[in-house]
């Protein structure tokens, strides 16, 4: 069974930095590109970032760009996104995704709570 | 980046009765379209991608179609498990871009 958990949400000042963590299992974790995807509170989805399989590829949105880092560890079977200068606009649940083969995402984790306050 | 407009942005429905979701993109996707499942409290499911493919496991109740801008979701025969945010998302030019979502609930 496919599993992906995020894990490192909390809150956090204005201009701060903040890792999240995403472990996934019951898949070959190394032959998927991997995505973050937020949901602000009450709010539709937004993409954040991208990352192929070898990890070195990885694609943002501009809204990101220059602040986030999305990173991997096959060996780990874990994804990682480095949230830096975080703004209150980057209030949000964070999900880990599957990139299928298209990109689209096909399993999801349950997501983690990052709220950006001061 | 491409808008994707969905409507009606909520959605009351009998049990039994059949349920039409649009999607309207700024642009032509070329069918790079899936729809997503959200029910409350919990992460988006795939329900549909590539605008028509059933995803394994999801009911056949639910169907996709379009092309060019315009997508819809139908869902046959609405059932009390179906109560939930429907969200469409393009992939066909970065950066992906999701709708706004439908709230679908029972009458």
């Amino acid at each position: 069974e496919v599993q992906l958990v995020e894990s490192g949400g909390g809150l956090v000042q204005p201009g701060r930095s903040l890792k999240l963590s995403c472990a996934a299992s019951g898949f070959t974790f190394s032959n998927y590109y991997m995505a973050w995807v937020r949901q602000a509170p009450k709010k539709g989805l937004e993409w954040v970032a991208t990352i192929s399989t070898s990890g070195s590829r990885t694609y943002y949105p501009d809204s990101v760009k220059g602040r986030f880092t999305i990173s991997r560890d096959n060996a780990k079977s874990s994804l990682y996104l480095q949230m830096n200068s975080l703004k209150s606009e980057d209030t949000a649940t964070y999900y880990c995704a599957r990139r299928d083969w298209d990109p689209y995402f096909d399993f999801w984790g349950p997501g983690t709570m990052v709220t950006v306050s001061s | 980046d491409i808008r994707m407009t969905q409507s009606p942005a909520s959605l009351s429905a009998s049990l039994g009765e059949t349920v039409n979701i649009e999607c309207l993109a700024s642009e032509d996707i070329y069918s790079d379209l899936a729809w997503y499942q959200q029910k409350p409290g919990k992460s988006p499911q795939l329900l549909i991608y590539n605008a028509n493919s059933l995803q394994n496991g999801v009911p056949s109740r639910f169907s996709g179609s379009g092309s060019g801008t315009q997508y819809s979701l139908k869902i046959n025969s609405l059932q009390s498990e179906d109560v939930a945010t429907y969200f469409c998302q393009q992939y066909n030019n970065y950066p992906w871009t999701f709708g706004g979502g439908t709230k679908l609930e029972l009458k």
